[in-house]
């Protein structure tokens, strides 16, 4: 059974600091993994996909995301934090065994500081 | 525009009513889904349909309907047997399942 946990429902940052999200995964066979973005009163926008062509995943507004199976991890980075990345963040699997229908994690609250 | 379009923005229930949400997708996906959304809870699916005329059961199915007559269509109805329904519902479509969501701008409902 496929199943998503984010560690740390709120994570705060200062402006121009590092983003890292956690994301750990739980599945039985490969999965799919996507990272959403939410802005208030919105829906979700996908931020990245891994699908196995390659572990370091690079997504819109320099987001990026390593698979690392060892691990079952997904983490969600940026380099410097901006304003507009004041979100929430959800991410999710998809695999066979759920017939690929995405699981969502309960998502993780980014504050950025001036 | 191609997308996905949710109504009404902001829904009132009345104790013992049914009320549905309506979702239209123009973007000619197979795949469409009605996910809830609870403070602190992520995303938690309640129907989903991979064709038209067809469509199974969620992680919390009871007390909603849902109908898939056509494939642009995927309207979901809460019954008056959902105690709880206040919430924040997104609707979604894709290709298939394993491929990017588009999701709707979502339907606050809340009970007067």
């Amino acid at each position: 059974a496929q199943s998503v946990t984010q560690l740390g429902s709120h994570v705060s940052v200062s402006e121009g600091a590092l983003v890292l999200l956690r994301c750990n995964y739980s599945s039985s066979v490969p999965p799919y993994l996507f990272w959403y973005v939410q802005y208030p009163n919105q829906g979700l926008q996908l931020l990245l996909k891994y699908t196995s062509a390659a572990t370091l995943v690079k997504g819109i507004n320099d987001f990026e995301a390593e698979f690392k199976k060892s691990e079952t991890s997904f983490h969600l980075t940026k380099p410097s934090a901006h304003m507009s990345d004041a979100a929430e963040y959800f991410c999710a699997v998809s695999e066979a065994g759920g017939s690929y229908i995405p699981t969502f994690g309960r998502g993780t609250s980014l504050i950025v500081h001036p | 525009d191609g997308g996905i379009t949710q109504s009404p923005k902001y829904l009132f229930r009345k104790e013992g009513q049914n009320v549905t949400l309506s979702c239209e997708q123009n973007l000619n996906h197979d795949a469409m889904y009605w996910y809830r959304q609870d403070p602190g809870q992520g995303l938690r699916l309640i129907y989903y349909s991979q064709i038209v005329n067809d469509f199974q059961k969620g992680d919390i199915a009871e007390g909603y309907s849902v109908s898939r007559e056509k494939k642009e269509s995927f309207p979901l109805t809460v019954t008056s047997a959902q105690k709880n329904p206040t919430a924040f519902y997104l609707c979604a479509s894709s290709t298939r399942p394993n491929e990017k969501l588009f999701f709707g701008s979502g339907t606050q409902l809340s009970v007067l």
